[in-house]
């Protein structure tokens, strides 16, 4: 089934803004990792940040997690038109062998 | 990162007849491959794990004897859809997790999905 929920379902924005995107999770975690797969591709790993941890970057990517609100949030800066995909969070939880829980994705689309 | 394929891309097949997917790890040894199905604007929904040299661990509600999966190599494992039906037209996605020291904070590398059209 089921873990993570992001919101908003879709986003829209101009290039050059910053989108926003959340994903709230119900159990535990082991670690927590974003997602980006393009219109009919296979999935692009972003991010990985571990339950310890509470931020991480990665070029223009700011990832938040916290633990206590069981919620992570994707921020990218300066969007481009390239960016254009859908988003999804995955959890991976400490008691399961591996397997990652998909949340149900953001479509961003950036308008040039 | 590393890579993983999937072949074919895209596969057309009429009602009835079985249809295999290959995924393979093109530059690392994957203890464990996993296999998703996805619809359109839906997320991913993981169909079977499977671990090379055993028997894949289906999810509830797949049908094992529809879906067969063999990994039979460290670096491929195949999905074969079996009698397929319009219904089991769909995005179909493996995975790939590198061998690693810490088992809970290997990544998983996705492959590019195989789309499956059943008339």
């Amino acid at each position: 089934s089921q873990q993570g929920e992001e919101d908003p379902q879709a986003l829209s924005i101009q290039e050059g803004e910053n989108a926003t995107m959340n994903c709230s999770y119900k159990t535990s975690i082991n670690n927590l990792q974003w997602y980006r797969q393009n219109s009919g591709r296979g999935l692009v790993h972003l991010i990985l940040i571990r339950s310890n941890e509470r931020e991480k970057h990665s070029g223009r990517l700011r990832v938040t997690l916290d633990t206590s609100k069981k919620s992570s949030s994707l921020l990218i800066t300066a969007s481009r038109a390239a960016d254009t995909a859908s988003y999804f969070c995955a959890t991976r939880r400490g008691s399961t062998l591996g397997r990652l829980y998909f949340g149900r994705g953001t479509q961003l689309t950036v308008w040039p | 990162g590393a890579v993983v394929s999937q072949h074919p891309s895209r596969v057309i097949c009429k009602s009835g007849t079985s249809v295999k997917i290959e995924c393979r790890s093109l530059d690392f040894q994957a203890t464990t491959m996993f296999w998703y199905r996805q619809f359109p604007k839906q997320s991913l929904m993981l169909m079977a794990t499977s671990n090379e040299g055993s028997k894949a661990t289906y999810e509830q509600g797949v049908e094992k004897d529809k879906f067969l999966i063999n990994h039979a190599s460290l670096t491929l494992s195949t999905l074969t859809v079996t009698s397929a039906h319009p219904e089991d037209s769909s995005f179909y996605i493996c995975s790939a997790r590198d061998r690693g020291e810490s088992f809970y904070y290997n990544e998983q590398f996705f492959g590019p999905g195989t789309r499956l059209t059943v008339l």
